[in-house]
């Protein structure tokens, strides 16, 4: 089965400052690989999402992600933070013959200061 | 676009008790719907999918008989927790797909349940 994990359970930046969030993944084939932010009172909303082709993957809000088949990993990245990044960061995997039966790894909550 | 609303977003109630959440897609029409149930601080966990006119499937593990699912509509789930208890307590969470293979899903904000 696969897994997902988010090795940072909370990250700090300063407003401004560059991001990473990591996203590490267990699974045998190429998987759909998706990132969701979650902020409060507010459904899950999908920044960005690789199926194949470019490794490098631009989502909304100035997001970008890139899925690294030698590390099992789907980092997400944004060059200057803005305080309304603020909330929960879920990478999610879809299964391998329903990539819409998402395994989500444990969350990334960004703060950000001023 | 692809809104999903879930009501009640919150709702208390009493042990043994059953209570009904719905999922609505308000601007599309959903092939699939999922339910993903969310403890505090942790990820979203899924516990079933349905389409539309047909039987729920469950995750290993999640009870079919206490967590009811039924998808009428192509733009309605709903999600009935029976006789619940107090570790029923969580944050319910939907998503609706609009299909065609995109498998982008758009979620519900969610439905607190406490059961006292």
């Amino acid at each position: 089965a696969q897994s997902v994990t988010q090795p940072d359970i909370h990250i700090t930046v300063s407003e401004g400052a560059s991001l990473e969030l990591r996203c590490n993944y267990s699974y045998g084939a190429t998987p759909y690989l998706f990132w969701y932010v979650q902020s409060p009172g507010q459904g899950l909303q999908l920044l960005l999402k690789y199926f194949s082709g470019d490794t490098l993957v631009q989502g909304i809000k100035g997001f970008e992600a890139e899925f690294k088949r030698s590390q099992s990993s789907f980092n997400l990245r944004k060059p200057s933070v803005h305080w309304s990044d603020a909330a929960e960061y879920f990478c999610a995997v879809g299964r391998n013959n329903a990539g819409n039966m998402l395994t989500f790894g444990g969350g990334t909550r960004l703060m950000v200061k001023p | 676009g692809a809104v999903v609303s879930q009501h009640p977003s919150w709702v208390i109630c009493k042990s043994g008790t059953s209570v009904k959440i719905e999922c609505r897609s308000l601007d599309f029409q959903a092939t699939t719907m999922f339910w993903y149930r969310q403890f505090p601080k942790q990820s979203l966990m899924l516990m079933a999918t349905s389409n539309e006119g047909s039987k729920a499937t469950y995750e290993q593990g999640v009870e079919k008989d206490k967590f009811l699912i039924n998808h009428a509509s192509l733009t309605l789930s709903t999600l009935t927790v029976t006789s619940a208890h107090p570790e029923d307590s969580s944050f319910y969470i939907c998503s609706a797909e609009k299909g065609g293979g995109s498998y982008e899903q758009y979620f519900g904000p969610g439905t607190r349940l406490t059961v006292t």
